[in-house]
């Protein structure tokens, strides 16, 4: 199957500062990185995503780099703000095998951002 | 467009009661997942159907759950009996077919305590 880590678990930074998720995938077949935030009692919700032939995306105040040589993927958030806080997760989607069509989600970062 | 939509949002029941949960994807989707989500084991993949049909159920816990999907517009997932430890945030989500994307749509929850 594939395996996706994600660091750090929690992570705290000051309002208008950076922040910056990093994940790993193990499966060279993986071709899909959707990047979900998700606030306190509510649900998932897509933010980004990127593809394998694409190395960089950015919208707005955030933005997904892939090294695909590396296995790894990350998610920037410039300018954060406290509404920014909320626990993010990292998947891929894994393309062959029978498990064709799930994503196999990271263990999730808890962000806060500080006033 | 209405989402996924999950029936019931709050569920608490007494220990071996069975419990049914309901969910509708989003029109058009061809995939659908179930997730458990704990603060001790994040998020947890239970089972997924490609046009109605299981396709991977290697993360349902135990014979005491089962999900179904008779039709393309209603999922549901029982626990049969019911235990205390199965006190959780279940998630339905769906995705459309594969076009090099895979985004899920999750909905917002049954959040289940059994007493």
């Amino acid at each position: 199957g594939e395996n996706v880590e994600q660091h750090p678990s929690t992570l705290s930074v000051q309002e208008g500062d950076s922040a910056v998720i990093k994940c790993t995938y193990s499966d060279s077949a993986s071709n899909y990185f959707p990047w979900y935030k998700q606030e306190l009692g509510k649900r998932p919700q897509l933010i980004i995503d990127i593809r394998s032939n694409v190395g960089e995306k950015k919208d707005q105040r955030i933005a997904v780099t892939l090294n695909k040589t590396a296995k790894h993927f990350s998610l920037h958030i410039t300018e954060t703000q406290p509404e920014d806080s909320a626990v993010y997760f990292c998947a891929a989607h894994r393309n062959r095998g029978s498990t064709l069509g799930r994503l196999y989600f990271g263990r999730g970062t808890q962000l806060t951002v500080w006033p | 467009d209405a989402g996924v939509i999950q029936s019931p949002r709050h569920e608490v029941t007494e220990m071996g009661q069975e419990v049914t949960l309901r969910c509708k994807p989003i029109s058009g989707h061809d995939y659908l997942f179930w997730y458990r989500q704990t603060m001790m084991r994040g998020l947890e993949l239970l089972i997924y159907f490609n046009n109605n049909v299981p396709i991977d159920d290697s993360g349902m816990p135990e014979d005491r759950f089962s999900a179904k999907m008779p039709n393309a517009s209603f999922s549901t997932l029982k626990i049969q009996p019911s235990e205390p430890r199965d006190s959780a945030v279940y998630f339905c989500a769906s995705s459309p077919v594969y076009r090099g994307k895979k985004p899920q749509h999750f909905g917002d929850g049954t959040r289940l305590s059994i007493l």
